[in-house]
């Protein structure tokens, strides 16, 4: 069964320093991979997506997310975190029946320390 | 891109009330609809989607229901609600392979 795992509950890092969320994804077939993030009471914003070509996406905001298919792996990285980027993020993988549908994993919430 | 729209943003309601959230969709034609429910502190599951007009796909047994009477129109109703049915409720669409999510409804139900 297709199945997304974050493994980070929570994750903290200081302003200006890198950042790296993790996200693990099990499906059979070429998936399409999404990050989404939620501000606290908001919907949720397309950060960046993974169709086909090029493993390493940008996205907005500054960040960038690599695709390994080896790893099953599509982890999400900022080189400098902003305060403004303390949120939940969300990875999802797609997969296609009657209607194209979004698996979510669970979310890691970021704390930004000033 | 697509921009969806939800109301109402809150909503209180009591327990065995009726229930209507609204979610409409700009920018594009006959998308893909769908409901998700957020409970506090977890992820998001999918409630139903829509291919189309009147087309619902539920998918999980519960005790809400959505309805699709035009083309970027997206409707979740309850006849009775329940304690259970608390939660944020968000309404994405799109064309193809991408989702755009709205804004939420925050739904108490006491």
């Amino acid at each position: 069964a297709q199945s997304v795992t974050q493994p980070d509950i929570h994750i903290t890092v200081s302003e200006g320093a890198s950042l790296e969320l993790r996200c693990n994804y099990s499906y059979g077939a070429t998936p399409y991979l999404f990050w989404y993030v939620q501000s606290p009471g908001q919907g949720l914003q397309l950060l960046l997506k993974y169709f086909s070509g090029d493993t390493l996406v940008q996205g907005i905001k500054g960040f960038e997310a690599e695709f390994k298919r080896s790893q099953s792996s599509f982890n999400l990285r900022k080189p400098s975190v902003h305060w403004s980027d303390a949120a939940e993020y969300f990875c999802a993988v797609e997969v296609m029946d009657s209607s194209y549908k979004l698996i979510f994993g669970s979310g890691t919430r970021l704390l930004v320390r000033p | 891109s697509q921009t969806i729209h939800q109301w109402p943003a809150t909503l209180v309601q009591p327990v065995g009330s009726p229930l209507s959230l609204e979610c409409t969709v700009e920018g594009t034609s006959n998308p893909n609809l769908y409901w998700y429910r957020q409970a506090a502190g977890r992820g998001l599951q999918l409630l139903f989607y829509s291919v189309g007009i009147g087309q619902i796909s539920s998918e999980v047994p519960q005790n809400l229901s959505a309805s699709r009477p035009q083309d970027r129109q997206f409707i979740l109703s309850s006849k009775k609600l329940l304690l259970s049915d608390s939660g944020f409720y968000l309404c994405a669409g799109g064309a193809q392979e991408t989702q755009y999510f709205g804004p939420g409804t925050r739904l108490l139900v006491l």
